[in-house]
């Protein structure tokens, strides 16, 4: 596809499941981001891809949440034990190079809500 | 911790009018700042955006003033459409750092 495609779409979960997020970036794009979106928030940083080197993790609020990209492709955020406070939009980004000084491709995101 | 303050949370303007929206940074090491437009259901996407080396720079209807003395940067949007409708944000950066995302403005623009 052009775009970055994010699946599921919508994910509904029991606190304590485990649920996992697949980002799709845009073919050939070196960076890859994972952001969190409280409801009616601005977007907060949660890790960073290039290649499928994890350079920087930092933003992840728990060792609950882990992110892969094995092949330098495909990512998957993964959380574990879900709370209610994981309840939020999680979106993606990729870019072409590296670092975040230039374009970001959002994809729509995933609703997850944690019941 | 918030490094980048956005206002107005809320913003109603009518069709053909100024909408301005404001944020203020606080690191100085900030030298990237875009801006990206939301619709309900959809990933931001960049607007615009400015290096600190230009005080000024504009794209079509919209427009980024920059103050470095202040630390202040501004999304100027003329003859507002109601297709303009959506979430703002400010973001900043420096390089080798992730992007700082403001708390977001909703521009509705009435017809």
């Amino acid at each position: 596809g052009a775009g970055v495609s994010q699946s599921p779409r919508y994910k509904v979960a029991k606190r304590g499941q485990d649920v996992a997020l697949r980002c799709d970036p845009i073919s050939g794009h070196v960076s890859l981001f994972w952001y969190q979106q409280a409801l009616g928030q601005g977007p907060e940083f949660l890790t960073y891809f290039q290649n499928e080197a994890q350079l920087d993790k930092s933003g992840l609020p728990s060792d609950r949440f882990f992110a892969e990209r094995p092949e330098g492709s495909v990512s998957t955020l993964k959380i574990q034990r879900t709370q209610q406070e994981d309840s939020a939009v999680y979106l993606c980004a990729s870019s072409k190079y590296g670092w975040a000084n230039e374009k970001l491709f959002f994809g729509s995101g995933t609703q997850l809500s944690v019941l | 911790q918030q490094q980048v303050k956005q206002s107005p949370q809320s913003l109603i303007v009518q069709k053909g009018g100024i909408s301005i929206i404001n944020c203020a940074y606080e690191n100085t090491a900030f030298d990237y700042f875009p801006w990206y437009q939301q619709f309900p259901g959809k990933g931001p996407a960049l607007l615009i955006a400015i290096r600190p080396d230009v005080s000024e720079k504009k794209e079509g209807r919209f427009t980024i003033s920059f103050n470095k003395s202040a630390k202040q940067f501004s999304l100027h949007i003329m003859d507002s459409q109601p297709g303009d409708s959506a979430t703002y944000f400010c973001a900043a950066s420096s390089s080798g750092s992730r992007l700082t995302f403001g708390e977001g403005t909703q521009l509705t623009v009435n017809p």
